[in-house]
């Protein structure tokens, strides 16, 4: 089973829209950690944001923003007045206390149309 | 910091040559992964070094792929002899920890095997 379930294969919106990354997670572990990343056009990965699975607080940077739910494993991210600069495919993340490795989503490829 | 540098950025060789990708990790990270990336399969773990040793290698898809790790600062994957099939991008990251630190990835080697 896939610990780690990002269902939206691509997205497509118009410059100035919102866009809301799905990223739905399965562990049972009770300490994990979730990360987001992402992958522009040239192809390298960038660290984007880290939660504990103690902190259910939501994360504002900028224009991004992060919705960790533990009662719905997932922890979504949402880029408001989305720009050209955010076409990417961005990948979830999850770790676990007990474990070794990183399991990644299969990414969300994200278009952003002029 | 310079980040995690990996070289080459691009590598084009013929089946059965041997390749040879390099990294350098960020200073005082004691953790360096390689993952390899394709569309079929998504990103992959290969293996990951602890401290210079390499603790889990069952990702390493078979006897034609090694790693090492000589010291703290250089770590190489050699892929001898190389097929089509091992045509991907290879990343090297590295992280303070194996769980709850997130992995800083290089730029990638784009490696492609005709």
């Amino acid at each position: 089973a896939q610990k780690v379930t990002q269902a939206q294969t691509e997205i497509s919106v118009v410059e100035k829209e919102d866009v809301t990354l799905d990223c739905v997670y399965e562990t049972r572990d009770t300490t994990y950690y979730l990360f987001w990343y992402k992958q522009p056009p040239s192809g390298e990965l960038v660290f984007l944001i880290r939660r504990n699975s103690f902190d259910e607080q939501n994360e504002i940077s900028g224009r991004y923003s992060w919705n960790f739910q533990k009662s719905t494993s997932s922890f979504n991210f949402t880029i408001t007045a989305s720009q050209v600069v955010d076409s990417a495919v961005y990948f979830c993340a999850l770790s676990e206390r007990g474990g070794n490795q990183f399991y990644f989503g299969t990414g969300t490829s994200l278009t952003v149309i002029p | 910091d310079a980040g995690v540098i990996q070289s080459p950025r691009h590598e084009v060789t013929e089946m059965g040559q041997e390749v040879t990708l390099r990294c350098k990790p960020i200073s005082g990270h004691d953790y360096l992964f390689w993952y390899r990336q394709t569309m079929m399969r998504g990103l992959e773990l290969l293996i990951y070094f602890n401290n210079n040793v390499p603790i889990d290698d069952s990702g390493m898809p078979e006897d034609r792929f090694s790693a090492k790790m000589p010291n703290a600062s250089f770590s190489t994957l050699k892929i001898q002899p190389s097929e089509p099939r091992d045509s991907a991008v290879y990343f090297c990251a590295s992280s303070r920890t194996v769980n709850n630190s997130p992995l800083h990835f290089g730029n990638g080697t784009r490696l492609t095997v005709t």
